[in-house]
């Protein structure tokens, strides 16, 4: 079955700081990738949709400056949590879409801003 | 924007008891996909929906997709221990095989518990 491979798992970095989550998809090409947030005790909610080769569409509210779309490839995205504070702490999950299977989900990243 | 109303938000039940939840939408979907979450994972898909009045099973699980379009229930039958976790409905405005790539509606949630 389709596998999207997510990482890192957890990263806790310091306030003002960058990260980046890959997420790439391990045996198949996924044109469009999708990535969410998810709060504690909350729902995923879209963020934004990344298109191979061309740039990334936000959903209303996401700010495309802080959070940096990047798929440079048909089985690689990337995303970028930029000057990072404690509000941005949450669970992010990329999800990718694959033949008649619905969405397929990496296993998300666990993001602890101090 | 669309929202998915999922309920209920959590229910405790004894092994062997079979479950029902369901999601309702203010909005047509044409695509409905039912999902288990846990602690820490990503969501892993349990059945996809992708016609009106579809009813579909996956083992102890069955879903249905309603007829209006604007809701779905899954149930699962004879409940076990590892059927504890956190299920969300998805719903997609595009045919699966109609093209549109946009992303999922999530429902809130329902949080399984399943008392011995």
């Amino acid at each position: 079955g389709a596998v999207v491979s997510q990482h890192p798992s957890r990263v806790i970095c310091k306030s003002g700081t960058s990260v980046k989550i890959e997420c790439r998809s391990l045996d198949f090409q996924a044109t469009t990738m999708f990535w969410y947030r998810q709060f504690p005790k909350q729902s995923l909610m879209l963020m934004a949709t990344s298109n191979e080769g061309s740039k990334a569409t936000y959903e209303q509210g996401v700010e495309k400056d802080k959070f940096l779309i990047n798929h440079a490839s048909l089985t690689l995205s990337t995303l970028t949590v930029t000057s990072a504070h404690p509000e941005d702490s949450s669970f992010y999950i990329c999800s990718a879409r694959w033949g008649g299977q619905g969405y397929t989900f990496g296993s998300g990243t666990r993001l602890t801003v101090v | 924007g669309q929202q998915l109303n999922q309920s209920p938000q959590s229910m405790f039940i004894q092994e062997g008891e079979d479950v029902s939840m369901n999601c309702t939408s203010s909005s047509i979907f044409n695509t409905w996909l039912w999902y288990k979450q846990e602690p820490g994972e990503g969501p892993v898909l349990l059945i996809a929906l992708y016609k009106a009045g579809e009813l579909t099973s996956n083992g102890r699980l069955t879903a249905q997709f309603g007829i209006t379009r604007k809701d779905s229930f899954l149930n699962i039958s004879a409940s076990i221990p590892s059927d504890v976790g956190i299920y969300f409905c998805a719903g997609k405005r595009y045919p699966y095989s109609g093209g549109g790539a946009d992303g999922l509606t999530f429902g809130k949630g329902t949080h399984l518990i399943i008392q011995p």
